[in-house]
């Protein structure tokens, strides 16, 4: 049970050029959400989906796109890099209330990916 | 909408106790209690639901007060392995599929 797995890890991009980050989950987690850590800002949250097909955008959307084309698996997208987008990404995953295992919805972190862009 | 930490940093010797307090402008349905550890993800430590419960395991408990949209996390006679920091997170009544996170208090226990 590998739990909520990122890649990759660490990546070093130019400003204007384009990656996918990927994250994927075996525990059948309906909610995945992708967030982003910068110093003195906490945890913010970037976009979500509630469920395979649907995504929708958090706290600081702008500049990311996501898809979740799959319910295993919730891709973040950044078409133009900046260096403000700089940071460590967090994906997470949770179960949804319909779901039977629910019990509140704690959220599941995969190891966190950390991005430069210059 | 993002839920406002304090104290941001606390230093601490082992043994002696701290509270970390978490407020909302807004309504909340419950509230969530993570601590990281550096280069670390996020791990989770309780969730309480509204209706004001408080709850706790070992030396680490926390309360939510629905009516004041605020919730504390108390640590007891600390120990070294509590250091990190300590994130609240918050689901707003009528959105509860996101967890809106503070800007975390950094807890630092020293021998």
């Amino acid at each position: 049970n590998a739990g909520v797995t990122q890649t990759p890890k660490f990546r070093v991009l130019k400003t204007g050029q384009s990656m996918t980050l990927l994250c994927a989950q075996d525990m059948n987690h309906e909610y995945m959400y992708w967030y982003r850590q910068d110093p003195g800002m906490g945890l913010r949250l970037i976009h979500y989906s509630v469920g395979e097909g649907t995504t929708a955008k958090g706290e600081v959307p702008d500049g990311y796109n996501v898809s979740r084309l799959k319910k295993q698996n919730f891709l973040l997208g950044l078409e133009s890099a900046a260096p403000s987008q700089t940071s460590v990404y967090f994906c997470a995953s949770s179960y949804s209330p319909g779901q039977e295992e629910y019990s509140g919805n704690t959220i599941y972190f995969g190891e966190g990916s950390w991005l430069t862009v210059v | 909408q993002q839920p406002v930490q304090s104290p941001q940093a606390v230093i601490l010797r082992e043994g002696e106790d701290a509270v970390i307090n978490c407020s909302s402008s807004k309504a909340l349905y419950s509230v969530h209690w993570y601590r990281q550890k550096h280069g670390e993800a996020p791990v989770f430590l309780m969730i309480l639901l509204k209706g004001g419960e408080q709850k706790g395991h070992d030396k680490i408990s926390a309360s939510f007060n629905e009516k004041k949209q605020q919730s504390s996390l108390y640590l007891t006679a600390s120990q070294l392995s509590y250091s990190g920091t300590y994130f609240c997170g918050t689901e707003i009544a009528g959105a509860t599929n996101k967890l809106i996170f503070g800007t975390g208090t950094l807890l630092a226990v020293q021998p």
